[in-house]
């Protein structure tokens, strides 16, 4: 069964490092996502995209992030300086629709800790 | 905005009693809802969704919940809990974007 894929699984990064979680998602999905959750506290949404371009963005997905589609199977999220506060767990998700029905398949997540 | 509740950060049942999980939601418009698990290590699963129609919806594993719009509920329930059933469930709701609003999930201890 197709699956999303993240990696790495855990991040160490130093406050102020930039870091690159990387996603692989269901290759013939054309809606991708991104989410974060703290630790103890509800699943947040980032951001979505289609076609290249972001489709919707919460307020917590400021300048600070950024998320490209490098290639024809990858999906980053950039964050480019490290707080204390970024250290959460983020999901990658995919779908085939931008439907409210659709179903959003999630990956296993990557857990980041920011030192 | 539309959002969720779930009411108990934990709960716990015996293998073989009725799984009961609370959600709550907040909307001015017919909502989609979804009810997700995570298994330890692993992503968020779809169990089932409510979009329209029959307001009984049937899931994977056994699990089923219904829609409620006088009570704005869509709890989920699961008549025998199996051992396998201990995860974290998350309550989401779905308003008209792209983004999924998730309550703070229900972590699910099924003892012998």
């Amino acid at each position: 069964e197709p699956e999303v894929t993240q990696t790495p699984s855990h991040q160490v990064t130093q406050m102020g490092q930039e870091v690159i979680l990387r996603c692989v998602p269901i290759s013939n999905h054309l809606y991708f996502y991104w989410y974060r959750q703290i630790l103890g506290q509800k699943v947040e949404f980032l951001v979505s995209f289609y076609n290249n371009e972001i489709s919707e963005k919460s307020e917590i997905f400021d300048d600070q992030f950024s998320v490209e589609r490098p290639d024809g199977s990858n999906f980053t999220l950039k964050i480019r300086s490290t707080k204390l506060e970024d250290s959460a767990m983020y999901f990658c998700a995919s779908s085939d629709g931008r439907a409210g029905t659709s179903e959003q398949y999630f990956g296993p997540g990557t857990r980041l800790t920011v030192t | 905005a539309q959002s969720v509740t779930q009411l108990g950060s934990h709960v716990s049942v015996s293998e073989g009693a009725l799984v009961l999980l609370r959600c709550n939601y907040s909307s001015s418009v017919p909502p989609y809802l979804f009810w997700y698990v995570q298994y330890p290590n692993q992503g968020l699963q779809l169990l089932l969704k409510y979009t329209t129609g029959a307001t009984l919806v049937k899931g994977i594993n056994g699990f089923e919940a219904e829609f409620k719009k006088s009570e704005t509920s869509f709890h989920l329930t699961k008549p025998s809990a199996h051992m396998s059933d201990a995860a974290e469930y998350f309550c989401a709701v779905r308003p008209s974007g792209y983004a999924l609003n998730f309550g703070k999930g229900t972590s699910l201890l099924v003892t012998p």
